[in-house]
């Protein structure tokens, strides 16, 4: 079984100072880990993905996560938000391939407010 | 297509009212997912398709609930006797292969049971 925790449900900075969004996972097996965002009425798009390769990933529109498998976290951060990064966020578990299906699991999102 | 569109993108039927709802994943995409959004929720998972075979259900919350994908391309998602609790955004995507490949979603189509 696998499971993400999003550790807020709601985070607002101001335009230029860096952004945090936290994010646990549990998973009995080694995770594919997923960031995704989602803009209203808009589909969720992919940030970025760790897939067991370097535990540093970057993303785009300046974004990136660090996998620590100690700590069984993936938190997103970005060194400078701008008005555009408002909206909503997904931490997402992926299972390995069984064969059969690939089930992605979200977290409960993060609504990130940029305040100017 | 460019993306994976659905339609329609928005859809406001009575209660005990039939539905369907219609995805295009891109072309060539392998593998098809539905997945259920409710209000301030994350999305969760329905049904898995591999080509035109169903090959997960379990997410499917009742039996008023049916996807098909007949010709491995078009799926579509049909509620039955559809209830308000059924009220939520359907999210569609799609990925190139069976495995490991990256998931692209649509916009979704919004679901309000009056």
């Amino acid at each position: 079984a696998q499971s993400v925790t999003q550790l807020d449900s709601h985070v607002s900075v101001s335009e230029g100072t860096p952004v945090l969004l936290r994010c646990n996972y549990s998973s009995s097996y080694s995770p594919s880990l997923f960031w995704y965002v989602q803009h209203p009425n808009k589909g969720l798009q992919l940030l970025l993905k760790y897939t067991s390769a370097a535990t540093l990933v970057k993303g785009i529109n300046g974004f990136e996560a660090e996998f620590k498998k100690s700590e069984t976290s993936f938190h997103l951060t970005k060194p400078s938000a701008h008005m555009s990064d408002a909206a909503e966020y997904f931490c997402v578990v992926s299972g390995p391939s069984s064969g059969s299906a690939r089930q992605l699991t979200f977290g409960s999102g993060t609504q990130l407010t940029v305040l100017p | 297509g460019a993306g994976v569109s659905q339609s329609p993108r928005y859809k406001v039927a009575k209660r005990g009212q039939d539905v369907a709802l219609r995805c295009d994943p891109i072309s060539g995409h392998v593998s098809l997912f539905w997945y259920q959004q409710a209000l301030g929720q994350g999305p969760e998972f329905l049904t898995y398709f591999q080509n035109e075979a169903q090959l997960d259900k379990s997410g499917l919350p009742s039996d008023r609930f049916f996807a098909e994908r007949p010709e491995g391309s078009v799926s579509t998602l049909k509620i039955q006797r559809t209830q308000q609790e059924d009220s939520a955004v359907y999210l569609c995507a799609s990925s190139l292969g069976a495995n490991g490949n990256t998931i692209y979603f649509g916009e979704g189509s919004w679901l309000t049971v009056v």
